[in-house]
């Protein structure tokens, strides 16, 4: 069993669609969670992270984390096509000092088309 | 601009033809990182390197080896490639003490022939 699964899709949508991506991991020592954004031809590049349970928001962006399942999640509101793209969930575990021991898990991606 | 470089971007080279992919990040990251991207798998480590001459094996280590002789530069290097070793690469770099947060290079898109 790989230790983080992540929803393959691909995801097709109309714009203006509110987007769930979903991960499942299973180790109990990721602390950091993350969600990455990679577009087509480029590198990942971050577009939110947390630490916590809960939901973090940051435009129209939604992070969920729920520990006790050990399952998170990233929704899109008012989706736009801008946000076609291969999103990726990330995990990492720190050490008790809260330095991170630098490797990341990744999910296998979901590739996000929203169409006009 | 803080940014991880990577070159060259595109390869293509035939079996057995030992080549390195050239990685720098002017961030002063301790933690520097080379990951493949493969269909399906997702991107899955090789190496990696937590300070200036230590590295260790990632998840997928075998035909591959690095070095880190500066903080800045992570070479890695494929003594004999082949068509199995076909697939997108990235470098990564990390300040420890910051949260998480890797910064990733361009890609390299190699193909083994």
């Amino acid at each position: 069993q790989k230790e983080v699964e992540q929803d393959p899709g691909p995801l097709s949508v109309p714009e203006g669609a509110i987007v769930s991506l979903n991960c499942t991991y299973s180790n109990s020592a990721f602390q950091y969670f993350m969600w990455y954004r990679q577009y087509s031809r480029k590198g990942p590049e971050l577009l939110m992270y947390t630490y916590s349970s809960g939901n973090k928001e940051d435009g129209r962006f939604t992070a969920q984390v729920d520990k006790s399942s050990k399952y998170i999640s990233l929704f899109i509101r008012d989706s736009q096509p801008s946000d076609s793209a291969t999103y990726l969930c990330a995990m990492s575990a720190w050490d008790a000092g809260g330095t991170s021991y630098g490797k990341l898990t990744f999910g296998q991606g979901t590739i996000l088309t929203v169409h006009p | 601009e803080a940014q991880v470089t990577q070159n060259p971007r595109y390869l293509i080279t035939v079996t057995g033809k030992k080549l390195t992919v050239t990685c720098s990040q002017n961030m002063n990251h301790e933690y520097m990182s080379w990951y493949r991207q493969d269909p399906g798998l997702g991107l899955r480590q090789i190496y990696y390197s937590m300070n200036v001459e230590v590295t260790d094996k990632g998840d997928v280590p075998e035909g591959y080896k690095v070095s880190r002789k500066e903080k800045r530069n992570f070479p890695l290097i494929l003594e004999s490639p082949s068509p199995n070793q076909t697939s997108l690469y990235f470098c990564a770099s990390l300040l420890l003490a910051g949260g998480g947060e890797q910064f990733f290079g361009p890609g390299t898109r190699l193909t083994v022939l």
